[in-house]
């Protein structure tokens, strides 16, 4: 299976800051990657697919980018409703894998 | 607006058997694939298996090959995922997921999943 990690695991950060989100794969995957958000006892939520293709309905503020093996989240001028866990998955092949997330917190 | 609702969930015994259901609607039930997901307690999602749209291919992960079977019944527009032989490892949250259209995998919606707890 493709291994799918994630850093930092925890990220504390302030209303109004941009924040980086780092996920890795452990071959090639092209850029089937997508980016989940998580909040507690919610189901994920699409934020991003192919990369860089913001989901209809997600803030601009979200970006995507990267390609191959490695790949970024950035969340510009981060909102109140932005703290929450963000997962990677890739999609090249099943198992389609999950990073084991990066928990969003309020400084 | 595509919709997924999951129920079945519950309390079963190590080796029991439960059935979940994934009720869908607001989209054309037999053009995408469909995936069921889980997610254990204090971790990140899995991947367990696939339906593509036109039921003729399945795909499990490892960890529930041979014990589970992901099945839709077109008619009721309902996917369902037979567990059989649980283990304590099987207690999760089970979503049921639908992909965009394009690439198998490519999510585009979540159901609010169902909590499957394996214990004695």
């Amino acid at each position: 299976d493709i291994q799918m990690t994630q850093s930092p695991s925890t990220l504390s950060a302030s209303v109004g800051d941009t924040v980086t989100i780092t996920c890795r794969a452990s071959q090639s995957i092209g850029s089937w990657l997508a980016w989940h958000q998580q909040k507690p006892g919610k189901a994920p939520k699409v934020l991003i697919y192919e990369a860089s293709n913001l989901q209809s309905g997600v803030p601009s503020r979200f970006s995507g980018s990267g390609s191959g093996t490695e790949f970024t989240l950035t969340i510009s001028s981060l909102q109140p409703d932005d703290f929450a866990t963000y997962y990677c998955q890739q999609y090249i092949t099943y198992s389609y894998t999950f990073g084991q997330g990066t928990k969003l917190e309020i400084k | 607006q595509a919709q997924l609702v999951e129920s079945g969930g519950g309390v079963v015994q190590p080796g029991g058997s439960l059935r979940l259901s994934c009720a869908a609607s607001g989209f054309t039930f037999t053009a995408y694939a469909l995936h069921w997901v889980r997610q254990a307690p204090g971790r990140g999602p899995e991947w367990v298996a696939l339906l593509n749209y036109d039921g003729n291919e399945k795909h499990y992960a490892d960890s529930v090959k041979g014990r589970f079977t992901i099945s839709r019944d077109s008619s009721k527009n309902t996917l369902y995922l037979q567990m059989n032989n649980l283990r304590t490892e099987d207690t999760a949250v089970y979503y049921c997921a639908k992909d965009r259209g394009g690439p198998w995998g490519e999510i585009g919606s979540w159901g609010p999943g169902t909590l499957v707890t394996v214990s004695s």
